[in-house]
């Protein structure tokens, strides 16, 4: 069971936009800053929202981040068949002295 | 670039202890801005956060697994390493080692390395 809360899958049609969600508590996202990672099948992770919204440097501002209370919201605007992966936010748990990730979220792109 | 290497035996014994190193390249090391870290996937599930260490050694880990981890570092080798003990089949997963930022989340991943545990 992970500490933060995803949807397991979300689906949208190529060209559309998609939310995905991330709930947590005050220990974690309610005092900390969430980043957000797109694994492509059978690869390591990648850095796509930092700091809540922030982007690394070539990740297109297709993708936006955003935080209120203690839930995050990562969107992505313009959804191309590339975009399909999963999608996990993490953020570090003040009570746990620990990082925590979501459980993961499957972007479908019918 | 920052580039992260992670090596070790693939297949580990059930009880034996787990021992993975990561080389890192271009990157300092001792830059005081960051820490290093292990994170793991078991087979198609989710990420879990194992431990993170400063240049200095001091660390943090993951509470479920505090008591089985050694996270131990060598600057003149510009590597870091990961020792779980006592393993279980419940250990087979594809580890990872990263860069963490101050919030000590990644932003640089090595390629991962599965490991099983099996007799």
């Amino acid at each position: 069971q992970s500490v933060l809360t995803q949807p397991p899958s979300v689906s949208a049609a190529p060209g559309q936009k998609v939310t995905i969600s991330c709930s947590g508590s005050s220990s974690n996202i309610g005092n900390n800053y969430v980043s957000w990672y797109q694994q492509l099948p059978g690869t390591a992770p990648k850095l796509l929202i930092y700091d809540n919204y922030k982007r690394p440097s070539g990740i297109p501002d297709r993708f936006s981040g955003s935080k209120s209370g203690t839930s995050a919201t990562l969107g992505i605007t313009g959804l191309q068949t590339g975009d399909e992966a999963d999608y996990y936010c993490g953020t570090w748990d003040t009570s746990l002295s620990a990082g925590v990730f979501g459980g993961g979220t499957k972007l479908t792109v019918l | 670039q920052v580039q992260l290497q992670e090596s070790g035996p693939g297949l580990v014994k059930p009880s034996e202890t787990l021992s993975l190193i990561c080389t890192v390249s271009g990157a300092s090391f001792s830059n005081s801005t960051y820490n290093w870290g292990w994170i793991r996937q078991p087979p198609g599930k989710g990420l879990e956060w194992i431990g993170s260490i400063y240049y200095s050694g001091t660390s943090n880990f993951n509470s479920s697994l505090k008591s089985r981890v050694t996270i131990s570092v060598d600057t003149s080798k510009n590597q870091f390493s990961l020792k779980l003990s006592s393993v279980t089949a419940a250990d087979t997963a594809v580890y990872y080692c990263a860069r963490l930022r101050y919030d000590r989340l990644p932003d640089y991943w090595g390629q991962g390395t599965l490991v099983t545990v099996s007799s």
